[in-house]
């Protein structure tokens, strides 16, 4: 089955560094997020992106972050200047090739462990 | 707004137990309800889903009956294994455009042998 692949697993990274975290999407999935999950709390929502823009964004996603999509595969979240509470595990997801029902179920990426030192 | 409510865990079973794990929602409009599961090491995947009222999603043995009238969609299976050991998050998505799923806390369970 195809997958959503992320890279790196683990990211270290000093308070005030600009990290890239990279995610590879399922080849004809339309719609990509990205979620975040600090440890032991709920999976929390930061971006939804569509048609090479973004759709939705939660109060999480301030003017630190961004996304893009810079080729046909690749999906990055960018966070300009790192703080603490941003260690999480962060997640991508892609979804849908079509509208309504089609994009509904997420397929998940294995996560990048960012640890802000 | 738009939230989901789920069991606080660790549940811990012994195999063959019956499971189940609540989840009730708050939604504006008529969302979609569904559970995911995750693996150590993995990402998030779906486990089942439901589309609208009355409607029981089912896969694995693990069921969940969409029900509106207490906003609720509890995940259960009548025998667990062990190899059902993971974390259980419920969600829900609610079309506003913008094609967000939110999830609930997550709910761990351990199975015994």
């Amino acid at each position: 089955e195809p997958e959503v692949t992320q890279t790196p697993s683990h990211q270290v990274t000093q308070m005030g560094q600009e990290v890239i975290l990279r995610c590879v999407p399922i080849s004809n999935h339309l719609y990509f997020y990205w979620y975040r999950q600090i440890l032991g709390q709920k999976v929390e929502f930061l971006v939804s992106f569509y048609n090479n823009e973004i759709s939705e964004k939660s109060e999480i996603f301030d003017d630190q972050f961004s996304v893009e999509r810079p080729d046909g595969s690749n999906f990055t979240l960018k966070i300009r200047s790192t703080k603490l509470e941003d260690s999480a595990m962060y997640f991508c997801a892609s979804s849908g090739t079509g509208g309504g029902a089609t994009n509904e179920k997420l397929f998940f990426g294995s996560g990048t462990q960012l640890s802000v030192l | 707004g738009n939230s989901v409510t789920q069991m606080e865990g660790p549940v811990t079973l012994s195999e063959e137990a019956f499971l189940t794990i609540n989840c009730t929602y708050t939604a504006t409009g008529y969302p979609s309800l569904f559970w995911y599961v995750q693996y150590p090491g993995e990402g998030l995947q779906l486990l089942l889903k439901a589309t609208k009222a009355d409607d029981k999603g089912s896969n694995k043995g693990f069921e969940a009956t969409y029900r509106k009238e207490t906003t609720s969609f509890h995940l259960e299976k009548g025998s667990v294994q062990v190899s059902d050991s993971a974390v259980y998050f419920c969600a829900l998505r609610v079309d506003t455009g913008g094609f967000k799923t939110i999830f609930g806390a997550g709910t761990r369970l351990f199975v015994k042998a």
